[in-house]
């Protein structure tokens, strides 16, 4: 099993409603990962996990919540959003190596939309 | 930190003919450059990486060239067929950034039958 799985697969909401991405890997990667994707540019870098720990956070406004609860899942939890924070919100999973990169495995992402 | 360059932006071949992707970094410490494809509306798959230990990695139509000392690594596809059309993206990683990956800009390869 090499997969990453992300839900809701759409999101639709309005800028005052809370709402939670699921991410969920079954492939004993110690390191997970959130993206965010506008159309045609790269994936822009936004939480690291490293053993359910954060470890990098890339100066993300706080309206974007992460959580790990546990080795498999990772949570994004959004409240307030903007307009701007429409995207595709991927989620990734690698081996962690203290000495040595590893590659990492993406989800089909999640495709928000604000209103 | 890392910068990572990426050209071209766009690239149309015709069906069969070869294709090569090109980027540059900046941090002489990164060691691991993976290359991710990805279709429109699906996730960036993996298609090949190499180490810094490593000049050339092969697979099947797909290769990859790195030359530490000019900071620069390529893609090549040869036999380009309909289903090579994406967009590729670089990346590179250092060990000072634990996994942390710094993408180029993305190439949008189109293959013409």
């Amino acid at each position: 099993d090499t997969e990453v799985t992300q839900t809701p697969k759409h999101l639709v909401m309005g800028m005052t409603n809370k709402k939670s991405l699921k991410c969920e890997q079954h492939m004993g990667h110690r390191a997970m990962y959130w993206y965010k994707q506008k159309a045609k540019k790269p994936p822009e870098l936004m939480f690291v996990y490293s053993y359910e720990k954060l470890s990098i956070n890339e100066s993300v406004p706080s309206r974007f919540s992460p959580e790990c609860p546990n080795s498999s899942l990772l949570n994004l939890h959004l409240h307030a959003l903007q307009p701007e924070d429409s995207a595709l919100y991927l989620c990734a999973s690698s081996p962690y190596s203290a000495d040595s990169n590893q590659p990492q495995h993406f989800g089909d992402g999640t495709r928000l939309s604000i209103l | 930190g890392e910068n990572v360059e990426q050209h071209p932006s766009t690239l149309s071949v015709q069906e069969g003919d070869s294709a090569v992707i090109k980027c540059t970094y900046s941090d002489s410490a990164s060691n691991y450059f993976p290359w991710y494809k990805q279709e429109l509306g699906k996730r960036p798959q993996l298609i090949i990486d190499i180490r810094s230990n490593v000049g050339e990695k092969k697979d099947q139509r797909i290769a990859v060239t790195l030359n530490k000392t000019a900071k620069h690594f390529s893609l090549h596809i040869t036999e380009t067929q309909p289903e090579d059309s994406a967009v590729y993206f670089c990346a590179a990683s250092s060990p000072n950034t634990g996994n942390q990956f710094y993408f180029g800009t993305g190439t949008s390869l189109t293959v013409i039958p």
